[in-house]
């Protein structure tokens, strides 16, 4: 069965870099959220998407901004990346607001 | 104080015993799931609940929503359970309902 995809898996960028993840939702799921989980602490809620739209914010940081495109899939894109941004970014998807998590695997973000 | 707290935070069994993992939470939710996540690894959503029992395999999860309670049971456990596993609650407050809020989760490990 099709899982979450997220891309790249791994990811060196420098400081001050840009840095784009994607999330490709389960068929027919609607809803896209990421987290992101720093190392050794708990996922923290960055952002989410029902239907192309914003549908919650969390904890994202004003250099971060993401959209859901027209085939569900969402991209996280970073600006002046700094060290404390190394962490993994995971997303999930659902379909509409209620329905189960699915997760996807993560991206590994390493900024150096 | 956290929202979602779990106990133990590190668990150490031998191959064969049964294991049993807690969480309670503070807010009013609408579902809780248990997560398993190895190490360096992705998240692998295992149940979500609402009320009641749910059993898959060896793995067993109950809630009980007037006390703001969930366990989750591995019966016979095995090396390969190793693993931390997470309870995250998706919560109402403020109208939101889709993100979910992360316990710090328990980190077990299953000896042979």
């Amino acid at each position: 069965a099709a899982g979450v995809i997220q891309s790249p898996r791994h990811l060196i960028k420098e400081k001050r870099e840009t840095a784009t993840l994607k999330c490709y939702p389960i068929p027919r799921h609607d809803t896209v959220y990421w987290y992101q989980q720093g190392p050794g602490q708990d996922p923290q809620f960055l952002i989410s998407f029902y239907e192309k739209m914003q549908s919650d914010k969390g904890s994202i940081p004003d250099r971060f901004s993401a959209q859901q495109f027209s085939d569900y899939h969402s991209e996280l894109n970073m600006s002046s990346l700094e060290l404390g941004d190394s962490a993994l970014y995971f997303c999930a998807s659902s379909l509409r607001v209620s329905g189960p998590y699915t997760f996807g695997s993560g991206t590994r973000l390493t900024v150096v | 104080k956290n929202e979602v707290e779990q106990s133990p935070q590190n668990l150490t069994a031998q191959e064969g015993e049964f294991i049993t993992i807690n969480c309670s939470y503070s807010v009013g939710i609408s579902a809780l799931h248990w997560l398993q996540q190895h190490p360096g690894g992705g998240i692998v959503s295992l149940f979500m609940l609402s009320s009641g029992k749910k059993k898959h395999g060896r793995l067993i999860a109950t809630i009980n929503i007037q006390e703001k309670h969930s366990s989750l049971h591995i019966t016979a456990s095995h090396p390969r359970d190793s693993a931390v596993y997470i309870c995250a609650v998706r919560s109402v407050a403020g109208g939101a309902t889709n993100k979910l809020i992360f316990g710090t989760g328990t980190l077990l490990a299953v000896q042979p």
